[in-house]
Formats: structure tokens, C-alpha cells, sequence
């Protein structure tokens, strides 16, 4: 157990409707990343948080996705609308900054299936 | 933007042999972090081991060690006295000292122990 929690750990949902994912980070760390996994294939980085404030999004984030970090603690993954080509693994990571060395420590994934 | 492969899908080893995993990666930095990631079956994602761009002495991390070239942008994992718990799927990553300091991963080889 590397510290990082996410909920829930599977999620079967219909095509069109909307799922929310909530990341508990390590407890210090003030960076909080969102990636997502396809089968077979390596994490792809979606979006990151500075405490609360959300620096960076991919263009993977499409408009129907939206990450939420309030208080700087836990954040919340929201996918609206879902479609089949959402299914993947989404995974959440944190870390403490500055420290070149401070590695990033990650959840165990929410596993998403959109039928 | 930076690319990290990984050209062997899938690797085999005998218990207590030594396996080679191969990993390049594309950069026009200078300065940057490697590392092996193991992701087990359902499990969650944790390091093996790191190498900073500017340190050319390889790490070493009990079994684990790796062949940074760094002219050749090559970074080689090796695993000596293969254990059965080392079965998993093994993802090279690189991460940048600048901005999001995302990791940037490729797409993964499965090892598979053989008792």
C-alpha cells in the first residue's frame, strides 16, 4: 500500500451517463496527477494539481471530463456523458515539491467499464 | 514532447536467471529523472528504480540495476536472481525537472517467471 486511495475500484456504467472518481492523495503531498491506462498500454498523463489549483490539462481532458481538487486535500474525477472509448484504467498520484528526488507514489486505480 | 518505448512486449525468464528489459526514450533536455515502474496484476503501481540524467553512475537497487546511456538515450533494467514475485508488467518513465514534472511512460513489457 503506497498511501494513495482511490474509489472506487470498479465502475460498470451505461454510454451517457456520468461517473465521478475520488483520488485520496498521501496526506502532505500538494501535487495531486490524474493519468489514464488502456489495456496493454503505459499511463497517459490527463491533468495535475498544485494543491488546489489545476496547472496543467492534456488534451486527453476533453470537455466532458473535469477534475476538481477544493481543498487542496482529495480529488474528484468527473466524466459526463460517458462513451465505450472512456473504458480504462483511471489511475491518481501524488507527490511533495519541491524535492527533485520525491518520487510519485500511485492509487490502485479505478477500473472503468462504459457498456 | 518526450517518448519513452519499450520494444519488447512481453519477456520470459527462468527462476534465479538474470532477464534484460529495454527501454528508449527521445528528449532535447539535458537534465531529467528515468525510472522502472512495476505494476503487478491488480496491484498497484510502485518503483523499482530511479536514475538522474546528470549522475552517469548507474543504479543499483538490490537485484535491480540499469544501463543508462545517455548519449544512445538508452535505459536497460536489469533483474538478476529473478523471483517469481517479480512477475509483473514493467513500465520505463521519464520525468522532466520543469513544469508539471509529469512522467511520461511507454507502453510496458510483461515478465513472466518461469519456476
Amino acid at each position: 500500500d503506497t498511501g494513495v486511495s482511490q474509489d472506487p475500484r470498479h465502475k460498470i456504467t451505461k454510454r451517457g451517463q456520468n461517473v465521478t472518481f475520488r483520488c485520496d492523495p498521501i496526506s502532505e503531498h500538494n501535487r495531486l496527477y490524474w493519468y489514464r491506462q488502456t489495456l496493454g498500454q503505459g499511463p497517459e498523463f490527463l491533468t495535475y494539481f498544485q494543491n488546489e489549483a489545476q496547472l496543467e490539462k492534456s488534451r486527453l481532458l476533453s470537455d466532458r471530463f473535469s477534475a476538481e481538487r477544493p481543498k487542496g486535500s482529495f480529488s474528484t474525477l468527473e466524466i459526463q456523458r460517458t462513451e465505450q472509448g472512456d473504458s480504462a484504467m483511471y489511475l491518481c498520484a501524488s507527490r511533495q515539491v519541491p524535492g527533485r528526488d520525491n518520487e510519485q507514489f500511485f492509487g490502485p486505480g479505478t477500473r472503468l467499464t462504459v457498456l | 514532447a518526450q517518448t519513452v518505448t519499450q520494444s519488447q512486449p512481453e519477456m520470459s525468464v527462468q527462476e534465479a536467471e538474470t532477464v534484460t528489459l529495454s527501454c528508449t526514450y527521445d528528449t532535447s533536455e539535458s537534465d531529467y529523472y528515468l525510472f522502472w515502474y512495476k505494476q503487478p496484476p491488480s496491484r498497484q503501481m510502485i518503483l523499482v528504480i530511479r536514475q538522474e540524467a546528470y549522475k552517469q553512475q548507474n543504479a543499483t537497487e538490490n537485484r535491480f540495476s540499469v544501463n543508462f546511456q545517455k548519449a544512445a538515450k538508452s535505459f536497460s533494467l536489469k533483474i538478476s536472481d529473478s523471483q517469481l514475485g517479480d512477475a509483473a508488467m514493467y513500465f520505463c518513465a521519464y520525468r522532466s525537472i520543469q513544469g508539471a514534472q509529469k512522467l511520461v511512460f511507454g507502453q510496458g513489457t510483461r515478465l513472466t517467471i518461469n519456476p
